[in-house]
């Protein structure tokens, strides 16, 4: 069991948007600034929005980040068929005194 | 041009002991956090420890302590995890990421991977 929630799976047509939702606690989300991977099995993660919102240069502003109080959001607006592969949420765990990460969302563009 | 590139795949049998490497370059290597992360077949991704090179402050996953150890030669700016009695369990997908100079910083740069298959 991962100790950030997210849900297995999401879906969305092309030009939708959706959302990948991050549950936590408050010794994880509640204390520290959360972070998103996009991830193709195989290759090397991709940092998608760090500090909650913040998008590393070359991340298209179609994807944004949220976060309240024990939650995080990511939403991915003008789905494109390129965006279907794996999420995931990641924070500092201050009790763990560790890295946690949510256990990934598959992201299906019908 | 920050890089890090991982060492190749590995074939092992139960019971063997095994590193794997994880260079960096195009940065000061001494001064940035850098963790492992497993992704076992058709799982999601699992954090396993992190490590400061400069002084080798490690900290390590309750679920990997013990499992497995993270070192770093900052002399070649090189990190390694290795292992001294593999298991099958032990086959994944291993990744190495780049930390900022704090260790709850964002992990903003990834090695390629390395496959460990452990197999009798």
């Amino acid at each position: 069991q991962s100790v950030l929630t997210q849900p297995p799976s999401a879906s969305g047509t092309p030009g939708q948007r959706v959302t990948i939702s991050c549950s936590g606690s408050s010794s994880n989300i509640g204390s520290n600034t959360v972070n998103w991977y996009q991830h193709l099995p195989g290759t090397a993660p991709k940092l998608l929005i760090y500090n909650n919102n913040q998008r590393p240069s070359g991340v298209p502003d179609r994807f944004s980040g949220s976060k309240s109080g024990t939650s995080a959001s990511l939403a991915i607006s003008g789905l494109q068929s390129e965006d279907e592969t794996d999420y995931y949420c990641a924070t500092w765990d201050d009790s763990l005194n560790g890295w946690v990460f949510g256990g990934g969302t598959k992201l299906t563009v019908l | 041009e920050v890089q890090l590139v991982q060492s190749g795949a590995e074939v092992k049998k139960p019971g063997e002991s095994l590193k794997i490497s994880c260079k960096g370059s195009g940065y000061n290597f001494n001064n940035y956090w850098i963790d492992w992360v497993r992704q076992m077949p058709g799982k999601g991704l699992e954090w396993m420890g992190i490590i400061y090179p400069d002084d080798s402050d490690t900290r390590y996953s309750p679920s990997f302590q013990g499992q497995v150890t993270i070192s770093a030669d900052k002399s070649t700016s090189t990190a390694y995890l290795q292992w001294s009695s593999l298991k099958a369990s032990d086959t994944a997908m291993y990744y190495c990421a780049r930390h900022g100079a704090t260790v709850v910083s964002r992990a903003d740069y990834w090695g390629q991977g390395t496959l460990v298959t452990v197999s009798s």
